[in-house]
């Protein structure tokens, strides 16, 4: 069985421009969460769809941006790259979300290594 | 401000013995607790986790304590073996709370042969 697969695994982008990640879960997960990790912390929540519909969002500006397609797959944008955008992009995938289902976790991805130069 | 708490970078154990992970929280709203296991260059691995009505869960090598009183968590895994060496991170939710989960920083857990 796939994992949650992501592309590109890595990607170097110039300050003021634009990125799009790409996430596709695992077949019949119909949960996609995008989170932000750089050197040192732990992942950081961004969004959080399920069924198509957003149903979160973190303390990101709005130059951050995502969705969800019809097929599960999702997409993270962000817009006017800046320095500090450099991170580890996870996306995450789950049937439950968090909590619903006893020792269950969200399934991670390897993740986009982004670097903003 | 930092709701999910490792206070230990890193911990070192010889191979065979006990390894202890300690976790502290802040926001009383959290009622699920996870533990990940993250190794360079892949994303982090869900390992085990408990809601708040319990004060222990066990799968495995791994068990989870958490002691509400206090805001904090362990996780301890027995017995420890070269390959558990990775970084480890303690992650919360708020159920009803859009979901997410919220990480410390992780603890590098180096069990030697």
């Amino acid at each position: 069985d796939a994992g949650v697969t992501q592309s590109p695994t890595h990607l170097i982008k110039t300050r003021g421009q634009h990125v799009t990640l790409r996430c596709s879960p695992i077949s019949g997960h119909k949960s996609v969460s995008w989170y932000q990790q750089v050197l040192g912390q732990g992942p950081q929540f961004i969004f959080q769809y399920y069924e198509k519909e957003e149903r979160g969002r973190g303390n990101f500006p709005d130059r951050f941006s995502a969705r969800q397609f019809p097929n599960y797959s999702s997409e993270l944008n962000v817009n006017a790259l800046l320095l500090g955008d450099s991170a580890l992009y996870l996306c995450a995938s789950s049937l439950y979300l968090v909590g619903l289902a006893e020792n269950y976790g969200y399934t991670f991805g390897s993740g986009t290594r982004l670097t903003v130069v | 401000d930092q709701q999910v708490k490792q206070n230990s970078p890193s911990l070192s154990v010889q191979e065979g013995r006990i390894s202890i992970l300690n976790c502290d929280y802040t926001n009383s709203m959290f009622d699920y607790f996870l533990w990940y296991k993250k190794y360079p260059a892949e994303g982090p691995t869900f390992l085990i986790s408990i809601s708040s009505i319990k004060d222990k869960n066990e799968d495995g090598i791994f068990t989870v304590f958490l002691n509400k009183s206090a805001k904090h968590l362990s996780l301890h895994i027995v017995p420890s073996q070269p390959g558990d060496s990775a970084v480890y991170f303690c992650a919360a939710s708020a159920i009803g709370s859009n979901y997410k989960l919220t990480f410390g920083k992780g603890t590098l857990l180096t069990v030697n042969p």
